[in-house]
């Protein structure tokens, strides 16, 4: 099965900071169509989650470009720029290149 | 506008049974690969069951594998998850869900405690 590892796994910024979390997997996540099927999640506090990314680096809609996926391969970063109040919460990456799909453990990010 | 309700939770004895379902409307269910993903209390999300818009191909992670069923109707817009010899490490919430571009749409959740 596919792990992704993320960290840092709790993030303390300040407002207007730039926030940069890490996704590594422990395969390629490259299917053989050419897409790369790493998605980015924020759960906030009571909420369900709710997707910010896909493919890697596309904006869900309606998610502001503060949001900054990239990465390739087995390496994949989320970037916020300038945080805001309503970024607070839990991040997750998740891949769905291969069976079995998996999601990564989470980063928290908090005020310092 | 997409709609996804999941309902069936509530508390059982461990080594009972449970059928959850998810009722879906807003899109062409019967067009869409379906999953559940969970979340323990305080805990991530964890992904663990798929499966194929015409039923053909089931998916599972290895923590249900052998114990959870997942199921669809589509001529009632409905998932099911049926779990079978319940643990207290499958106290969680469930969600369900469909990827097409990212799960983009979910539901409240229903909650699943065992407990005795």
């Amino acid at each position: 099965d596919v792990v992704l590892t993320q960290t840092p796994v709790s993030l303390s910024v300040t407002l207007g900071d730039q926030a940069s979390i890490s996704c590594r997997s422990s395969q390629s996540l490259e299917y053989s169509d050419g897409y790369t099927y790493l998605e980015w999640y924020l759960q906030k506090p009571g909420q369900s989650p709710q997707l910010l990314i896909y493919e890697v680096s596309n904006r869900f809609s309606g998610v502001p470009d503060r949001f900054i996926g990239s990465g390739s391969g087995t390496d994949f970063t989320l970037k916020i720029s300038r945080v805001e109040p309503e970024d607070l919460g839990v991040y997750y990456c998740f891949q769905a290149t291969h069976d079995l799909w998996t999601f990564g453990g989470g980063t928290k990010l908090e005020l310092k | 506008e997409v709609q996804l309700v999941e309902s069936g939770g509530g508390l059982v004895q461990p080594g009972s049974s449970l059928k959850l379902s998810c009722v879906a409307s807003g899109f062409t269910f019967s067009s869409y690969n379906m999953h559940w993903i969970r979340q323990a209390p305080k805990k991530g999300l964890e992904w663990i069951a798929l499966i194929y818009y015409d039923s053909s191909n089931k998916y599972y992670a290895d923590s249900v594998k052998g114990r959870f069923t997942i199921s669809r109707d589509n001529s009632k817009n409905t998932l099911y998850l049926e779990m079978n010899s319940l643990r207290s490490e499958d106290t969680a919430m469930y969600y369900c869900a469909k990827n097409y571009g990212g799960f983009a749409y979910w539901g409240q959740g229903t909650l699943v405690t065992v407990s005795s």
